[in-house]
């Protein structure tokens, strides 16, 4: 069975800071990876995904994660937050062809002036 | 439509009372997810619709819970006697051809069991 650790449940950052958003996984085979954002009173929004390929992978609203096969990590980043940032954010992981992600516990981004 | 509709947006019950919860998917999604989010916790599949092939139930937590998916399209997740631990968001995302990279999330019928 696959789980997901997000190794911080809070992480209060000031506007234009980098923050880091900790995953670690625990898989034995390959794996998809994903990062969502869910805004308050919002259904889930894809960030970005890895599927193969780089391990350095993009996504929207400028934030990127890195694939760790080695650490089983993929810790998501953003260089400068603001104040719309303020989300709760979600790692996911499902095994390759198939339809199940399994969801960490999720993190809170609150962002401060 | 747009993009997954769920209803209602808020639902408060009494205990023991059963309540039914809609998802309308994406037009021409034939994948159908249910999931639970519960505070401090992350999301829990609950069960997944395909087309015309059986569903998977795996996730479903006791036989109180039920769902069904009509003509392809609309589910209802169905909880009958609810208890307080029921409690939580209820996530709907649909797909196309179950494609778990492009999984769209509905804004989730928020239940409080009083």
């Amino acid at each position: 069975a696959q789980s997901v650790t997000q190794l911080d449940s809070q992480v209060p950052v000031f506007e234009e800071a980098p923050v880091e958003l900790r995953c670690n996984y625990s898989s034995s085979v390959s794996v998809y990876l994903f990062w969502y954002v869910q805004y308050p009173n919002q259904g889930l929004q894809l960030l970005l995904k890895y599927l193969s390929g780089s391990t350095l992978v993009k996504g929207i609203n400028g934030f990127e994660a890195e694939f760790n096969k080695s650490q089983t990590s993929f810790h998501l980043r953003k260089p400068s937050v603001h104040i719309s940032d303020t989300a709760e954010y979600f790692c996911a992981v499902s095994y390759q062809n198939d339809y199940k992600l399994s969801f960490g516990a999720g993190t809170t981004v609150t962002v401060r002036a | 439509g747009a993009g997954v509709s769920q209803s209602p947006s808020n639902k408060v019950t009494e205990k023991g009372k059963d309540v039914e919860l809609r998802c309308d998917p994406i037009s021409g999604h034939t994948a159908l997810y249910w999931y639970r989010q519960s505070l401090g916790q992350g999301l829990e599949f609950l069960i997944y619709f395909q087309g015309n092939s059986a569903p998977d139930k795996s996730g479903l937590p006791s036989d109180r819970f039920s769902a069904e998916r009509t003509g392809g399209s609309v589910s209802t997740l169905t909880i009958q006697r609810t208890q307080q631990e029921d409690s939580a968001v209820y996530l709907c995302a649909s797909s196309q051809t179950g494609s778990i990279e492009k999984l769209f999330f509905g804004s989730g019928t928020q239940l409080s069991v009083l």
